[in-house]
């Protein structure tokens, strides 16, 4: 398995807080992403990242920050926590150049609450 | 602009027997195309991936997938499936060009019956 890991696994929080989530690799691969999982929408692609402090916005990035200042973090924020953002979050890197040929290593997943 | 329709939300087969699941996508460019699977409360494992070469691609635990371009067409298949493998599945297609992300299928989870 690709050196991913994300912190928390698990939170429960509530409306209008703020919440951060981490990525963290141990492979040096450049590209970083952040995914959103829910049911009957597969994956959908909130924030990515092509190097330290160059980041981009996916296809859901309303309500999300990111922040990259080491190759090996990628963080995702929830500014003001909303229920609509209760999901899984998956965190995924590529290594190299980006072609249409670069795989995607996935994270464990962060089980997202808001109430 | 790239799309991926997976056919199927449900499949369900008895162990043993082949299972066929279904992928269509389109693509501006050509596409390189994935396949992922996720057992219950895990992440996503890549279980192939077809990058214009041979259009009969050969991945882990026994699935392979056929590319067909005329059909706009990337079908995931298991001659004989086993239990081990009910599981969630998703098709993935590259949109290339300097972004890198995937476009993502709905899903299609199979149930393998004993």
């Amino acid at each position: 398995d690709a050196g991913i890991t994300q912190s928390p696994r698990h939170k429960v929080t509530e409306t209008g807080t703020p919440v951060t989530l981490r990525c963290h690799q141990t492979e040096n691969h450049r590209y970083m992403y952040w995914y959103r999982q829910d049911p009957g929408h597969g994956l959908r692609l909130i924030h990515y990242s092509y190097g330290v402090k160059d980041t981009d916005k996916g296809e859901v990035s309303d309500g999300y920050s990111v922040s990259r200042s080491k190759t090996e973090d990628f963080l995702l924020t929830l500014e003001s926590a909303t229920s609509s953002q209760t999901s899984v979050y998956f965190c995924a890197i590529s290594d190299g150049t980006v072609t249409s040929t670069d795989t995607q290593y996935f994270g464990p997943g962060t089980r997202l609450t808001v109430l | 602009a790239q799309s991926v329709t997976q056919l199927d939300s449900h499949v369900s087969v008895s162990e043993g027997t082949p299972v066929l699941l279904r992928c269509n996508y389109s693509s501006s460019y050509s596409p390189s195309l994935f396949w992922y699977v996720q057992h219950p409360n895990k992440g996503l494992q890549l279980l192939l991936k077809y990058t214009s070469a041979a259009t009969l691609v050969k991945g882990i635990n026994g699935f392979e997938a056929e590319f067909n371009k005329s059909q706009t067409s990337f079908h995931l298949r298991k001659p004989s499936v086993h239990i081990s493998d009910t599981a969630e599945y998703f098709c993935a297609v590259s949109p290339g060009g300097s972004q890198g992300n995937l476009i993502f299928g709905k899903g299609t989870k199979l149930s393998v019956k004993p």
